[in-house]
Order: C-alpha cells, then sequence, then structure tokens
C-alpha cells in the first residue's frame, strides 16, 4: 500500500523553463510534507515544506502547492537550471512524529 | 556548519554476520531517524530515536534495533544478514521529536552483502 505516490518517473525540461513535478497521498492523516534532491552517492537534501495548514510555501526558486482535498502536492522550479538534474522526493508525516513516508521519486533532466 | 555524518560510507558482509552503523547528528539536533533505501522498495523508515528512547518504528523485523546516546550520536545494528539487506541506509536528523521540523539526511552507508 503506497500511501505517497508520484507517477512520473522522468520529467526532462528545457533551461530557463518551468518543471512541475507531482505528488499524491492517500493518507489524509498525513499534515506535513516535504521536498528533497537527491544527487548520486549523495543522501537527500531539504528543498521546502509545507504544513497542512498552508497551500503553497515558496523559497527562492522553489514553490510547493498542498491541495488538501485532491490529496496532491507539486514542486515548482523556476526558472530551470542544470544543477537542477537530480532525484527528486515528495515526502509526507504525521505531526508529532518524525516518521516520513517517501514517494519512488522522479528523475528530473534539466537540458541546455 | 557540520551535517550529518555516517560512517563507514561502504560496508561488505556475508549472510550470517552482523554490521553496526553509526551516525553522528547535526549539532543541537536530538532526533535521529534511519531509513533504508532499495531499488525495489525505496526509501522506508526504519525507527527514530529521541532523547536515548525509540519513539517510532517502521515495518522491519527484530534483526534491525538501534540506540541512540546522551550526546545524540546515534548507531543501529543488524544481526544475522540476508542478501536483501543489501541497501544504502541513510541517517537523518532533525531539531526535535514533532513532526513540523524537516530532517537532514546524512550521505549514507552503502551495506552489500555477499
Amino acid at each position: 500500500d503506497q500511501q505517497v505516490k508520484q507517477n512520473s518517473p522522468s520529467l526532462s525540461v528545457q533551461e530557463g523553463r518551468i518543471s512541475i513535478l507531482n505528488c499524491d497521498y492517500t493518507n489524509s492523516m498525513f499534515d506535513y510534507f516535504l521536498w528533497y534532491k537527491k544527487y548520486p552517492a549523495e543522501g537527500p537534501t531539504f528543498l521546502i515544506s509545507i504544513s497542512s495548514i498552508k497551500d503553497k510555501n515558496e523559497d527562492g526558486r522553489f514553490t510547493v502547492f498542498l491541495n488538501k482535498s485532491a490529496k496532491h502536492l507539486s514542486l515548482h522550479i523556476v526558472p530551470s537550471q542544470p544543477g537542477d538534474s537530480a532525484v527528486y522526493f515528495c515526502a509526507a508525516s504525521f505531526q508529532g512524529a518524525q516518521k516520513l513516508v517517501f514517494g519512488q521519486g522522479t528523475r528530473l533532466t534539466i537540458n541546455p | 556548519k557540520a551535517g550529518v555524518t555516517q560512517t563507514p560510507r561502504y560496508l561488505i558482509k556475508t549472510r550470517g554476520q552482523q554490521v553496526t552503523l553509526s551516525c553522528s547528528p547535526i549539532s543541537g539536533h536530538r532526533s535521529v531517524s534511519w531509513y533504508q533505501q532499495t531499488p525495489g522498495q525505496g526509501l522506508q523508515f526504519l525507527f527514530e530515536y529521541f532523547s536515548e528512547t525509540q519513539r517510532n518504528k517502521g515495518n522491519f523485523p527484530g534483526r534491525f534495533s538501534g540506540r541512540q546516546f546522551s550526546n545524540s550520536r546515534s548507531e543501529m545494528n543488524v544481526s544475522t544478514l540476508e542478501l536483501g539487506d543489501s541497501a544504502l541506509y541513510l541517517c537523518a536528523s532533525s531539531l526535535d521529536s514533532w513532526g513540523d521540523q524537516p530532517q537532514h539526511f546524512g550521505d549514507g552507508t552503502r551495506l552489500s552483502i555477499l
């Protein structure tokens, strides 16, 4: 039972354009959501998070949107840069528990 | 500021052996969590420690255990190793055990079982 799903295994975007990565979840009890970026041979790097009381959070080029009714979140990267090429994971957790449930990841490739 | 440090980076063991992995959290972080990453199952939560107590546990057999010391450093142990235990083991730390703090990951220990 996969509670957090990233349905696109890969995504290719041109440099300078917007990258949109999507994530769906099934458990309505999740109330904290995060995005991580992972390069080969390194651990995941925290990018941005959002609490369920919000529907949008921005940090520089990164914006996360949360649609609770659809149980869907997305990460927007604008503008996309070659260094953004990596595997992106969305994750969810419950308040009061440092127990992340991860999606399977989306490999983002930024083309020059 | 130093990040999460995991040692060793690579480890090769044979079936039936046991192994201990080490994790030093970011200074000031008191919660340490462990995850297993495999190609088939992805990233899966093993357990979390806070103030030397296991607070949360994932769905792994009892062969997987851990502990946390008073300086927040943590170790995880896997006994009677099986081929399926070959994986990247990741440690993450956060300020506290409340779920609205991001976890920060180390670069992992790559465990190979022969």
